[in-house]
């Protein structure tokens, strides 16, 4: 059973809409949580960290989190063709210091 | 800015050579990672490093050997390299003190390795 888990999609969205990324985790003592943008042949890269329960924002950028339920998510507002990517979502276990990456969802944003 | 630098973007090796990919981190972190990326399976970790020369097996070993001679430098080796170790390379590294900052991931550029 997968440990994080996430929609492949892909999502489309048209420009100027909202983006709405979901993740499921498995681990209840999970402490952290991460979201990874990741472009076409390129590298992932951390766009957003959570810790406590509740939102987190970042300019367009919203990472929502509910322990009890076990999910993270991310808002993206207003958003823009550049945003088309996929979208990693990451957790850190109670014990360790690694991250157990979701498979990612791709997320298109049509002009 | 954390930065990590991976030797290579592109790389083409022949079946049954040995292939060095090489990471170096700026940042004094203790973790060290390499993963490997293929289309639809995500990312998988090969191994990771603690600290100089400790490493320990990820999901995918097989085939892979690292090694950690200093902190700032984490070398990820085909011994034999196979046409299925054909992929994207990626190297992190993270802190593992205490903060916000203990336990996120910084990744290098990527290797995109074709063995033919």
């Amino acid at each position: 059973q997968k440990e994080v888990e996430q929609n492949s999609g892909p999502l489309s969205v048209p420009e100027g809409a909202i983006a709405s990324l979901n993740c499921t985790y498995s681990d209840r003592g999970s402490q952290s949580f991460f979201w990874y943008r990741q472009y076409s042949g390129k590298s992932p890269e951390l766009i957003m960290s959570i810790y406590s329960n509740g939102d987190k924002e970042d300019g367009r950028f919203t990472a929502q989190l509910n322990k009890a339920s076990q999910y993270v998510s991310l808002l993206i507002r207003d958003s823009q063709p550049s945003d088309s990517a996929t979208y990693l979502c990451a957790v850190n276990p109670y014990a360790g210091n690694m991250l157990t990456f979701g498979g990612g969802t791709r997320l298109m944003v049509k002009p | 800015d954390v930065k990590v630098t991976q030797s290579s973007r592109y790389l083409v090796k022949r079946t049954g050579e040995k292939v060095f990919l090489e990471c170096v981190q700026d940042m004094d972190h203790e973790n060290m990672f390499w993963y490997r990326q293929d289309p639809g399976l995500g990312l998988r970790l090969i191994y990771f490093s603690y600290d100089v020369k400790m490493k320990e097996k990820g999901d995918i070993p097989e085939g892979y050997s690292v090694s950690r001679e200093k902190k700032e430098r984490f070398s990820l080796i085909l011994e034999s390299a196979s046409t299925n170790q054909t992929s994207m390379y990626l190297c992190a590294s993270s802190y593992t003190g205490r903060g916000l900052a203990k336990n996120i991931q910084y990744f290098g550029a990527g290797t995109r390795l074709s063995v033919l």
